[in-house]
């Protein structure tokens, strides 16, 4: 079974402070996402990367960047939390054009 | 970019009774759909998909049907069980790099 895995359930940061949000996936798929999820928007694409060290923006990438350095981890970060990131992060992985596998999710509060 | 609209937003159906999903999309050339199913505390899981060679697809209880002159996609399930409970996303994808996800359906099974 493919196995994608988020560091963190839950976590409650601070206005400004810098977050980062850890996914790892375990079936040596090429692609990886980054999505948030908000009550009646469904989910919305922050970025995604198709290999090691690329990266493509989304919809919504402003105030998020990301990092992939290894293939099988892709990391979120948000440089300076804001309230209006607070919300469901899902991590996603694929091979070729394919379906994707979810992350449990990490629902993240900035107070 | 796609638009992906899905409807109803929330569904209740008696157990045994059968549940019908719909969403459109906007983009001719999107030619991969998928289906997903989000239990309460977990990430996403994929349920059926169908692809844009093929009308209609079906695994046991679960039917997608996709028709492309009118850019539509349902889904159906029939003999419908408290488990089905849970809300379902639809998705559209032309490149397999980026989804369009739609609002997504919380549906309920009463016993």
């Amino acid at each position: 079974d493919v196995k994608v895995t988020q560091s963190s359930r839950y976590l409650v940061k601070r206005t400004g402070e810098k977050v980062f949000l850890e996914c790892v996936q375990d079936m040596d798929h090429e692609n990886m996402f980054w999505y948030r999820q908000d009550p009646g928007l469904g989910l919305r694409l922050i970025y995604f990367s198709y290999d090691v060290k690329m990266k493509e923006k989304g919809d919504i990438p402003e105030g998020y960047s990301v990092s992939r350095e290894k293939k099988e981890r892709f990391s979120l970060i948000l440089e300076s939390a804001s309230t209006n990131q607070t919300s469901m992060y899902l991590c996603a992985s694929s091979w070729g054009k394919n379906e994707q596998y979810f992350g449990p999710g990490t629902r993240l509060t900035v107070t | 970019g796609e638009n992906v609209e899905q409807h109803p937003s929330t569904l209740s159906v008696q157990e045994g009774d059968s549940a019908v999903i719909k969403c459109t999309y906007s983009d001719s050339a999107s030619n991969y759909f998928p289906w997903y199913k989000q239990e309460l505390g977990k990430g996403p899981q994929l349920i059926i998909d169908i692809r844009s060679n093929v009308g209609e697809k079906k695994d046991q209880r679960i039917a997608v049907t996709l028709n492309k002159t009118a850019k539509h996609f349902s889904l159906h399930i029939t003999e419908t069980q408290p488990e089905d409970s849970a809300v379902y996303f639809c998705a559209a994808s032309k490149t397999g790099n980026q989804f369009y996800f739609g609002t997504g359906t919380s549906l309920t099974v009463i016993p």
